[in-house]
């Protein structure tokens, strides 16, 4: 079955440096790939997403690339600022018509002021 | 437009006792997926459901765990009777479509089994 790997677990910056957060995954099939950002007290929200058809998109400060030859994909969020930090979470999936997401450990990430 | 509400949010009880779980998707969403992170560890799927239906169910970890959902609305998640392996906090999410729509999640119910 389809694994995901997340890395790094914990990533500390400054407020305005950029943050990258990076996945792997091991199913080729898998041709969804979102990103989640849980707050404390909160459930997981999506951030943005992608589909295997795009190599990359952009929502103002945050940006998702991806390889499908390398099978990895990578979380960029430029301008970070303080209220940004949170567990971030990547999910693969195979799009056959349900959401079974398959999750990466989540990345835990601060910006400090 | 009210979110995908789940309680209880803490639930501590003793192993071997029994636990019910109680998830309100948002309103219309025929998808309702249980989801488990255990000890920091990644989110696991655990079932889906279609309406009333169990769409697909081979995420559940044993025979302790019974999903329900009756009548297409709210679900329960049962463990019975619990085991310390199962703490952890366990998220609902629902979504409206086939399955090509967002998925929105719950706070999560933080399950502690001591």
């Amino acid at each position: 079955g389809e694994n995901v790997e997340q890395h790094p677990s914990t990533l500390s910056v400054q407020e305005g440096d950029s943050a990258v957060i990076k996945c792997t995954y091991s199913d080729s099939a898998s041709n969804y790939f979102p990103w989640y950002k849980q707050e404390l007290g909160k459930g997981p929200q999506l951030i943005i997403d992608i589909r295997s058809n795009v190599g990359e998109k952009k929502d103002q400060r945050i940006a998702v690339t991806l390889n499908k030859t390398a099978k990895h994909f990578s979380l960029h969020i430029t301008e970070t600022q303080p209220e940004d930090s949170a567990v971030y979470f990547c999910a693969a999936s195979i799009r056959s018509g349900f959401q079974k997401l398959v999750f990466g450990t989540g990345t835990r990430l601060l910006v400090s002021p | 437009e009210a979110g995908v509400t789940q309680f209880p949010s803490h639930s501590v009880i003793e192993k071997g006792q029994t636990v019910t779980l109680r998830c309100d998707p948002i309103s219309g969403h025929d998808n309702l997926y249980w989801y488990r992170r255990v000890m920091g560890k990644e989110i696991k799927f655990l079932l889906h459901f279609v309406k009333e239906s169990k769409q697909d169910e081979s995420g559940m970890p044993n025979n302790r765990f019974l999903a329900e959902r009756t009548g297409g609305t709210y679900s329960t998640l049962k463990v019975q009777p619990a085991e310390l392996e199962d703490s952890g906090v366990y998220f609902c999410a629902s979504s409206q479509g086939p399955g090509n729509t967002e998925a929105f999640f719950g706070q999560g119910t933080r399950l502690t089994v001591v």
